[in-house]
């Protein structure tokens, strides 16, 4: 059983510019969450989907956006850079079954810095 | 989400136990109390969660107060690779999934 899987590892940019984050989720889990979480600070919420559908949103504008794949994958897409985007992203997956969820399992992150 | 409050840090001594409190006055009826914790350089792992009564496993164990305003997060014998961000979260779901963490309380395990 493979964990979760984050894609790349680092990623320096500048403002304005566009970047793709990627995240495998772990093997049977059909949820993923995305996070983000700023040097010093607790992960804030993204949002989530859950069977290629958002399931959920946090506090961050549209210019923060997500796809899952039928495998389960998934991307964060953020548009427009700014200085402040600069953080952790993390995805996590997890498995809703019913109205149940089971404990989710975080990658280990992208480092964006934005220039 | 509910607000939780922790201490920002707390320092144990190895192989000795350390009880991790967190206050949640505020959580509703639905609430779930859920502590996940962050080692250097990792994303978050999940520890124990509860609702109403106590919960043990090989991880920890989680004391949840009578009026469910409080909690504490018990470590039985901690050793060096506990030294992590512990973050106690509030949620309607059975898991952390749709929740903002606050900033956690950084432990320190001597030895």
């Amino acid at each position: 059983e493979t964990g979760v899987t984050q894609s790349p590892t680092h990623l320096i940019k500048t403002r304005g510019q566009q970047v793709t984050l990627r995240c495998s989720s772990q093997s049977g889990h059909n949820t993923v969450s995305w996070y983000q979480q700023a040097l010093g600070q607790g992960p804030q919420f993204i949002f989530q989907y859950y069977r290629e559908e958002e399931n959920g949103r946090g506090n961050f504008p549209p210019r923060f956006s997500g796809l899952q794949f039928p495998n389960y994958s998934s991307e964060l897409n953020v548009n427009a850079l700014e200085l402040d985007d600069s953080a952790l992203y993390l995805c996590a997956s997890s498995s809703l079954r019913g109205a149940s969820y089971n404990e989710q399992f975080f990658g280990p992150g992208t480092r964006l810095t934005v220039l | 989400d509910a607000k939780t409050t922790q201490p920002n840090s707390m320092e144990s001594n190895e192989e000795e136990p350390v009880h991790l409190p967190c206050n949640h006055s505020t959580i509703s009826g639905t609430d779930y109390i859920h502590w996940y914790r962050q080692l250097p350089s990792q994303g978050p792992e999940y520890v124990i969660h509860g609702l109403t009564s106590n919960v043990n496993n090989r991880m920890a164990s989680l004391a949840i107060a009578e009026d469910r305003k409080s909690s504490t997060l018990i470590l039985h014998r901690t050793t060096l690779r506990d030294a992590a961000v512990y973050y106690c979260i509030l949620s309607i779901f059975t898991n952390a999934g749709k929740s903002t963490f606050g900033d956690g309380t950084t432990l320190t395990v001597k030895p």
